[in-house]
């Protein structure tokens, strides 16, 4: 299985900080990365797909990068709706594995 | 609007059998490929399985191979996941999520509210 390594795992930021999340993969996928925004008690929000391409109707201070075996997901001003868990995915092999998630927090 | 909305969860005995279904409105369910995910208590997310339109491809995680059954109907508009052999690590939330991609997790891009399931005696 491909594992996938966020990091950091928690951090705290104020509003209007840049925030990067970084993911690893332990081997090559490509763009084949995707991330995600869940708030408590929800579901899963799709974010960015295929490492860099913003989801309809996102704002435009999210953004993701990168290929291969490492991705970032930056949130270029952070505001305090963004608070919840960012996780990452990998679909370019069975079976889809996700990050251990990274809790953003505003101070 | 999409809406895909889950139900049949609840409390199970170790062993026991349960059936989680989701209903889909406002799109053309028989035109995308499905998929349940899990979230255990204050974890991550874990894929288990994946169905295509037609049904002719279906895929498992290996926790769940042979225990758990993924289907459609797709003149109901609707997802099933039978779950039989359940164990206590079979606790979570599950959610039922819309495939948007070309390849398979191409893109959750719509999710269930989640349908939380707990395996106890």
């Amino acid at each position: 299985d491909i594992q996938m390594t966020q990091s950091p795992s928690s951090l705290s930021a104020s509003v209007g900080d840049r925030v990067t999340i970084t993911c690893q993969a332990s081997q090559d996928i490509s763009n084949y990365l995707n991330w995600y925004q869940q708030k408590p008690g929800k579901a899963p929000k799709l974010l960015i797909y295929d490492a860099s391409s913003l989801e309809t109707g996102l704002p435009s201070r999210f953004s993701g990068r990168g290929s291969g075996t490492h991705f970032t997901f930056t949130i270029s001003s952070l505001q305090p709706e963004d608070i919840g868990t960012y996780y990452c995915q990998q679909f370019h092999d069975l079976p889809i594995t996700f990050g251990g998630g990274t809790k953003v927090e505003v101070k | 609007e999409v809406q895909l909305v889950e139900s049949g969860g609840g409390l199970v005995q170790p062993g026991g059998s349960l059936r989680l279904s989701c209903a889909a409105s406002g799109f053309t369910f028989n035109n995308y490929n499905m998929n349940w995910v899990r979230q255990a208590p204050g974890k991550g997310l874990e894929w288990i399985a994946y169905i295509t339109t037609t049904s002719n491809t279906i895929y498992y995680t290996d926790s769940v191979k042979g225990r758990f059954t993924i289907s459609r109907d797709n003149a109901k508009n609707s997802l099933y996941l039978q779950m039989n052999s359940l164990r206590a690590e079979d606790t979570a939330v599950y959610y039922c999520a819309r495939d948007a991609g070309v390849v398979v997790g191409g893109d959750f891009d719509n999710w269930g509210q989640g349908n939380l399931v707990i395996v106890s005696s």
